[in-house]
């Protein structure tokens, strides 16, 4: 069973630009959350979606947003970019609400540096 | 704020000897606890649970368990230099809401020498 894909892997943007992250779950599961993890805080929560509905939400700015499709693939968006958006982006998949439940499945990551 | 938290070491053991790493949180309604397990460039995995107080064991890793005192623990025995790595408590909050909240520990990393 193929695992968490995050794409793009590395990304290289300037203060101000967008980005956009995908992430495709493992076959079968519906929730998808996203995390920001560096080297200073760990790893934070940013949102969940469940079924294409957003079911919980961490402390970020509006900056950050996402959303889940129907097939359960899921994309993260952050506006405006600023240098303390470098970090590792993290998708985990999970057959229920896995933020809720504990029971996440990780993907490898997208490692964004905002210059 | 519902915290975790962990020494962020790093926790240096001898091969084979016992590694012990330690958790706590703050919630007391916090319902369900988790390990996971990060090597150097790789993504977090989910290497231990438990729900009740007492031990949970699978294979060389226990998982401790003590509500009342707040504090959740992961024991590696016969510790190998494979186990190098950081370790990261989870811990679930359902609260009064259908949908619980997660919160993760910095994480303390492990070494493990020969």
């Amino acid at each position: 069973k193929a695992g968490v894909t995050q794409t793009p892997r590395y990304l290289i943007k300037t203060r101000g630009q967008q980005v956009t992250l995908s992430c495709s779950p493992i076959s079968g599961h519906r929730s998808v959350s996203w995390y920001q993890q560096t080297p200073g805080q760990g790893l934070q929560f940013l949102f969940e979606y469940f079924s294409e509905t957003q079911r919980n939400k961490g402390n970020f700015p509006g900056r950050f947003s996402g959303r889940q499709f129907s097939n359960s693939r899921s994309e993260m968006n952050v506006s405006t970019l600023e240098l303390g958006d470098s970090a590792l982006y993290l998708c985990a998949s999970s057959l229920l609400a896995g933020h809720s439940t504990g029971e996440l499945f990780f993907g490898e990551g997208s490692r964004l540096t905002v210059l | 704020q519902k915290e975790v938290e962990q020494n962020s070491g790093p926790l240096s053991v001898p091969e084979g000897a016992i590694a012990s790493l330690n958790c706590t949180y703050s919630d007391r309604g916090s319902q369900s606890f988790f390990w996971y397990r990060q090597y150097s460039g790789k993504s977090p995995e989910l290497i231990m649970s438990i729900y009740s107080n007492g031990d949970k064991e699978d294979g060389r890793f226990t998982a401790q368990l003590n509500k009342a005192s707040q504090y959740v623990s992961l024991l590696i025995r016969d510790s190998q230099p494979s186990d190098s790595a950081t370790y990261i408590c989870a811990v679930n909050f359902a609260g009064g809401t259908s949908y619980g909240k997660l919160t993760f520990g910095q994480g303390t990393i492990l070494t493990v020498h020969p």
